[in-house]
């Protein structure tokens, strides 16, 4: 079975700093998506950034960017220039390429930032 | 474009007693998933609908069933009700064949008394 390890159950971050949260997860299959999502007090998971295993180049979403270390089974995100707004939750999940859909997660890290 | 609604927001239950959550699809979704997520862990998966039937479904015991509608909305029932049932329960819906990832509403916070 598949599984998902954050290993920084909380993080924190000076405004306009950079923060780089972990993730390792581990897998026999060789096509999955790999996903972070944020958590705020509003409950609603937002999905942050994606990526493919089949890809070597790192996603980037404007200050969101991530290091995939496929032989490693790792996959860490990187938020540049951090904003109060980034305070959250933020849950690394997992993704088989097959047809089902199911997301495994971590157990998150809670991201401060102070301003 | 709508998003995914969840109803209600919260809700207490009594112990031995039966729950239906409910949720609408994001709109042009025809897949939807159910997550439980106890406090202070990561969502765990429930089930999955397609085409209005079960699609994969997670290590949880048959009293947690569900339904998909052919607007694509879902239901999750939950009987004979434990305390170990709190949980804040997720919905999730998404495309098949895209893994672009899901839409999650908010939620629906379930305290079991």
């Amino acid at each position: 079975a598949q599984t998902v390890t954050q290993s920084q159950p909380e993080m924190s971050v000076q405004e306009a700093e950079t923060v780089t949260l972990s993730c390792t997860y581990d897998t026999s299959e060789s096509d999955y998506y790999l996903f972070w999502y944020k958590q705020p007090p509003s409950r609603q998971m937002i999905l942050v950034i994606r990526q493919e295993a089949y890809k070597q180049q790192n996603a980037t979403e404007n200050r969101f960017s991530v290091n995939f270390q496929k032989a490693a089974k790792s996959f860490s995100l990187k938020i540049s220039d951090s904003q109060l707004g980034d305070a959250a939750m933020y849950f690394c999940a997992y993704c088989d390429g097959g047809s089902n859909y199911k997301l495994t997660f971590g157990k998150g890290t809670l991201l401060t930032v102070n301003p | 474009e709508t998003g995914v609604t969840q109803s209600p927001t919260h809700l207490i239950k009594t112990r031995g007693q039966q729950v239906t959550l409910r949720c609408s699809s994001q709109s042009g979704h025809n897949t939807v998933s159910w997550y439980q997520q106890a406090l202070g862990q990561g969502p765990q998966f429930i089930f999955q609908y397609y085409r209005e039937e079960e699609n994969g479904r997670g290590n949880f015991p048959p009293r947690f069933s569900g339904l998909q509608f052919p607007n694509y909305s879902s239901e999750l029932n939950v009987n004979a009700l434990e305390l170990d049932d709190s949980a804040l329960y997720l919905c999730a819906s998404s495309l098949t064949g895209d893994h672009v990832g899901y839409t999650f509403g908010s939620g629906t916070r379930l305290t079991v008394v």
